[in-house]
């Protein structure tokens, strides 16, 4: 167990619909990041935060948004969903974001049908 | 921005010899390599790591060289175990983000 939890596990929603994907970090790391993994593809960027400040964002699309809150759980909310956003969505939280050991929660698989 | 490249995409051991899967980084900045471990169904479990003022690092069955000059960072199993079994993702983050490789799927055969 890595200490980060994500919920919801498993999520099937209908297309041009919005989720909100919920992360809590491991007790005391201030980053979380964001990460996309589709069937047979490798891990993609969305962004990062510390401390409830956005620090790095990578190929987030705009329909995608993200924030961490006071209490350093962070959301991820998709909207208008299609058929090609179906795929595991990951957090992984870090100490302080740079150049640390970062943890992965077991994600939440995201079918859009 | 880094881009890394990971090789093989799969491969086949048998079960007691050694597997190495190797990967190359492009940007000299840089200096942090950490290696993860995903199971089917799972999140990424972070197994090593190794920094840019390091050569080698070992943990038991596992062990990372990097080699700064080259720009490329391998991982090295020995004496595999089916449980070894899974997809592994070498990393390297220049600082805030981390870029990882397309990863290998490693097979132990018993």
């Amino acid at each position: 167990d890595s200490g980060v939890t994500q919920t919801p596990k498993h999520l099937i929603t209908a297309t041009g619909q919005r989720v909100t994907l919920r992360c809590s970090p491991r007790s005391g790391d201030l980053s979380v990041y964001w990460y996309q993994q589709s069937l047979d593809q490798g891990l993609q960027f969305l962004i990062q935060y510390y401390n409830g400040e956005e620090r790095a964002k990578g190929n987030i699309l705009e329909r995608f948004s993200a924030q961490q809150f006071p209490d350093l759980h962070s959301e991820l909310n998709l909207s208008s969903l299609e058929l090609g956003d179906s795929a595991l969505y990951f957090c992984a939280s870090s100490p302080t974001g740079k150049n640390t050991e970062a943890f992965f929660g077991q994600g939440t698989r995201l079918t859009v049908v | 921005g880094e881009n890394v490249e990971q090789h093989p995409s799969t491969l086949s051991v048998q079960e007691g010899d050694s597997a190495v899967i190797k990967c190359t980084y492009s940007d000299s900045a840089s200096n942090y390599f950490p290696w993860y471990k995903q199971e089917l169904g799972k999140g990424p479990q972070l197994i090593i790591d190794i920094r840019s003022n390091v050569g080698e690092k070992k943990d038991q069955r596992i062990a990372v060289t990097l080699n700064k000059t080259a720009k490329h960072f391998s991982l090295h199993i020995t004496e595999t175990q089916p449980e070894d079994s899974a997809v592994y993702f070498c990393a390297a983050s220049t600082g805030n983000q981390f870029y990882f490789g397309t990863g290998t799927s490693l097979t132990v055969i018993p």
